[in-house]
């Protein structure tokens, strides 16, 4: 069992450029989050996905947004680049209704 | 609204020593909590969770719903120990939403 993969592990972009981030969940799981982790903060929830839909969005601006195909397999898409959208994107998978969170180990994204 | 405090950002033991992760929460329902572990070059991990009271890796924690808290405990700290620990927390609703604290750096010092 693969776990949860990210790719790419990294990225650079310039600003106001747009990004694509792609996550694999773990085996037997259904539901996907995305997190974003900045230097020495601990992860801040983006939004999360469930039968293809959003269910639940934290804090995050509209140019964040997500998709989630019939094989559970998660995008992110953040539009328009700014500097401070530098940081650890996390992929994390769970079964429905059961937690914990499954993590991957991450895209770094560097925006310059 | 969801909130989880960590107050210590570096925390220092020598090996042996007992250790003691603060971790404190705000959430008006009844939340599950979690304590999530990264170590070195390694993803984050679950290390535990309130509701099944176990021991891994010799580490507890209770949930204390009056003092809002959820310290992690160790008696005798090993080297092997040293990262970074999460404590999360979780509203017990259906499309689980994870609020993490700012995290502490753990380290057992020879």
């Amino acid at each position: 069992d693969a776990g949860v993969t990210q790719s790419p592990t990294h990225l650079i972009k310039t600003r106001g450029q747009q990004v694509t981030l792609r996550c694999s969940p773990k085996s037997g799981h259904d539901t996907v989050s995305w997190y974003q982790q900045a230097l020495g903060q601990g992860p801040q929830f983006i939004f999360q996905y469930y039968e293809e839909e959003e269910r639940q969005r934290g804090n995050f601006p509209d140019r964040f947004s997500g998709h989630q195909f019939p094989n559970y397999s998660s995008e992110l898409n953040v539009n328009a680049l700014l500097l401070g959208d530098s940081a650890l994107y996390l992929c994390a998978s769970s079964r429905a209704r059961d937690s914990p969170l499954h993590f991957g180990n991450g895209t770094r994204l560097t925006v310059t | 609204a969801q909130r989880v405090t960590q107050p210590e950002k570096l925390l220092s033991v020598f090996k042996g020593a007992p250790v003691e992760l603060k971790c404190n929460y705000s959430y008006s329902g009844s939340p599950e909590l979690f304590w999530y572990v990264q170590y070195s070059r390694q993803r984050l991990q679950l290390l535990l969770r309130h509701i099944s009271r176990e021991s891994i890796k010799g580490f507890t924690a209770d949930l204390n719903k009056g003092e809002t808290s959820f310290h992690l405990k160790k008696p005798f700290a090993q080297e092997e120990d040293s990262a970074m620990y999460y404590c999360a927390l979780s509203g017990n609703n259906y499309g689980q939403n994870f609020v993490f604290g700012p995290g502490t750096r753990l380290s057992v010092l020879p």
